[in-house]
C-alpha cells in the first residue's frame, strides 16, 4: 500500500529564513497532496494542497511543489514568522479509496 | 458555515469504563474519519465511513473500539473497558464525496484514563 515519509522530523529556524519539509510517497498512483498545520493543542487545518496536474502553487509565503517523477513534493515557506510555529502533516490520496495517508510530522521551531 | 463539531471536549474516566464520543460532520460531507492522536504523535487512522456504503474498519486497534454513523449525520467512537493506552486526542474529521477531497477537522476530544 500506499507509503509517506516526511523529513526532518525536527526543523529549526531563524525567524524570517526559509523552511522546507520534504515528503515522499511510494504510489506513483497517488495524485493529490495536502498539507496541514497543526498548531500546539488544536486542530490540524489545511494550508495548501496540489493536485497531481501540476508543479508548483504557492499562497502568499507557502508554497508546494510536486516532483512526480521523483515521487516527492515539498512545502517552502518563506520569510518564516512567530506564528509559523507548529507541527505540519503532509498527506498523499491513497489510491484504492479516498482516504489519505500520512506522514509523520515535521516539528517548524521559529527562532526570534 | 458550521465546522466539524465533536462532543464531548475532554473526557476523563477510571480505568474499565465504556466512553463514548460524538462526531458531527459538515453538512452536506458523506465522508466521515476517525483518527487517534497520542502526545507529541501523528495521525493515526482508525475507521472511515462513505456514505452508505460498508465502514472500513481496518485502522480500529482492537474490539474494544467500535463506531457507527446514522447515514450522513452523526458518529459516535465507542471504547469499551478503557485502559490507559487509550489516552489520546481523538480527532474526526469529514470531507466531500469523491477523490482528492481534503479533509475538515474538528477540535478533537481529549481523552484521560486514570
Amino acid at each position: 500500500g500506499e507509503n509517506v515519509e516526511q523529513h526532518p522530523s525536527t526543523l529549526s529556524v531563524q525567524e524570517g529564513d526559509s523552511a522546507v519539509i520534504k515528503c515522499t510517497y511510494s504510489d506513483s498512483a497517488s495524485n493529490y497532496f495536502p498539507w496541514y498545520k497543526q498548531e500546539l493543542g488544536k486542530r490540524p487545518q489545511l494550508i495548501i494542497d496540489i493536485r497531481s496536474n501540476v508543479g508548483e502553487k504557492k499562497d502568499q509565503r507557502i508554497a508546494v511543489t510536486l516532483n512526480k517523477t521523483a515521487k516527492h513534493f515539498s512545502l517552502h515557506i518563506t520569510e518564516t514568522q512567530p506564528e509559523d510555529s507548529a507541527v505540519y502533516f503532509c498527506a498523499a490520496s491513497a489510491v484504492s479509496n479516498y482516504q489519505l495517508i500520512w506522514g509523520a510530522g515535521t516539528k517548524l521551531i521559529i527562532k526570534p | 458555515g458550521a465546522g466539524v463539531s465533536q462532543s464531548p471536549s475532554n473526557k476523563v474516566t477510571e480505568k474499565g469504563k465504556d466512553v463514548e464520543l460524538r462526531c458531527d460532520p459538515i453538512s452536506g460531507h458523506t465522508a466521515l474519519y476517525w483518527y487517534r492522536q497520542r502526545l507529541g504523535q501523528g495521525l493515526e487512522f482508525l475507521i472511515y465511513f462513505q456514505g452508505n456504503s460498508a465502514p472500513d474498519k481496518s485502522g480500529l486497534p482492537s474490539d474494544r473500539f467500535s463506531a457507527e454513523r446514522t447515514g450522513e449525520s452523526v458518529s459516535t467512537l465507542t471504547i469499551q473497558r478503557t485502559q490507559q493506552e487509550d489516552s489520546a486526542v481523538y480527532l474526526c474529521a469529514s470531507s466531500r464525496q469523491g477523490f482528492n477531497q481534503p479533509q475538515h477537522f474538528g477540535d478533537g476530544t481529549r481523552l484521560s484514563i486514570l
